[in-house]
C-alpha cells in the first residue's frame, strides 16, 4: 500500500503564477482533506470532501484557491495567482470516514515556495 | 470556536527521564482528542486517541475535562521518541481535526 500520494513534492514559482497540487488518497477512503501547514504551525484545514462533495470549505480562500475531486477519488488543489504568503506545505489526507475514529492518513506534502 | 494550545515549542529531556507534552483545548461540546506524531523525514501519523485509552510506544494521555487538558506522558524517554508531536481536537463527529502548533521533543543521550 503506497499510502496517500501527493505531487509534486516541491514547487518553486514566482508570485502571480498559477500552481496545482495533486493527491491520490488511499483506495476506498471516501473522505479527503487538504491542509495548509505554515512554518512552525500545525496543519490547518482548507477543505474536506466526502466522496466528490466539498462538505467543508469555509477556510478555503476562494478568491485564489480552488479544489476539485472528480469521481470522488483523486483531488487537485489550485492557486491562481500565487502570493508570497502562500509559501507553505500543502498536506493531503484521507480517511475511511468512520465517525469519530480520528485517524487521518497523510501524504508527504507538497512544499511550495513563492518568490 | 474550538482551539488547541500546545504551550511548548521545544521540549528537551535526557534519555530515561519522564516526558510530559502539554495540550489544552477549548471547546464547549464533547471533545474527542488525539495525538499525532511526525518523525524526521516521515509523514504525520496518528499516535493515540483518548477514546481508546491505550498505551502506544509507552505513551499515554488522559482527557481531563475539568482542566480541559490532554497531556501526553511517558515515564522513560527513549532516543527514538524524538519527533514533532501535535495535539488535535475533533468536534461535531466525523474526522474534522483542529491541530495545535506542535511540540518538538528532543531526547538527548
Amino acid at each position: 500500500e503506497a499510502g496517500v500520494v501527493q505531487s509534486p513534492r516541491y514547487k518553486i514559482i514566482e508570485k502571480k503564477q498559477p500552481v496545482a497540487f495533486w493527491c491520490n488518497p488511499i483506495s476506498g477512503h471516501n473522505t479527503l482533506y487538504w491542509y495548509l501547514q505554515n512554518l512552525g504551525q500545525g496543519p490547518e484545514l482548507l477543505i474536506r470532501y466526502e466522496n466528490e462533495e466539498a462538505v467543508d470549505d469555509s477556510q478555503l480562500p476562494k478568491d485564489r484557491f480552488s479544489a476539485e475531486r472528480l469521481k470522488g477519488v483523486d483531488s487537485t488543489l489550485k492557486i491562481q495567482p500565487a502570493e508570497l504568503g502562500d509559501s507553505a506545505v500543502y498536506l493531503c489526507a484521507s480517511s475511511s470516514g468512520t465517525r469519530g475514529s480520528g485517524e487521518l492518513f497523510f501524504g508527504e506534502g507538497s512544499r511550495l515556495t513563492v518568490l | 470556536a474550538q482551539r488547541v494550545t500546545q504551550p511548548e515549542k521545544l521540549l528537551s529531556v535526557f534519555k530515561g527521564a519522564p516526558v510530559e507534552l502539554k495540550c489544552n483545548y477549548s471547546y464547549s461540546g464533547s471533545p474527542e482528542l488525539f495525538w499525532y506524531v511526525q518523525y524526521s523525514r516521515q509523514r504525520l501519523q496518528l499516535l493515540l486517541r483518548h477514546i481508546s485509552r491505550e498505551s502506544i510506544k509507552g505513551f499515554t494521555a488522559d482527557l481531563n475535562k475539568g482542566e480541559t487538558s490532554f497531556h501526553l506522558k511517558k515515564p522513560f524517554a527513549q532516543e527514538e521518541d524524538s519527533a514533532m508531536y501535535y495535539c488535535a481536537l475533533s468536534t461535531g463527529g466525523g474526522n474534522k481535526l483542529t491541530f495545535g502548533t506542535g511540540t518538538q521533543l528532543k531526547v538527548e543521550l
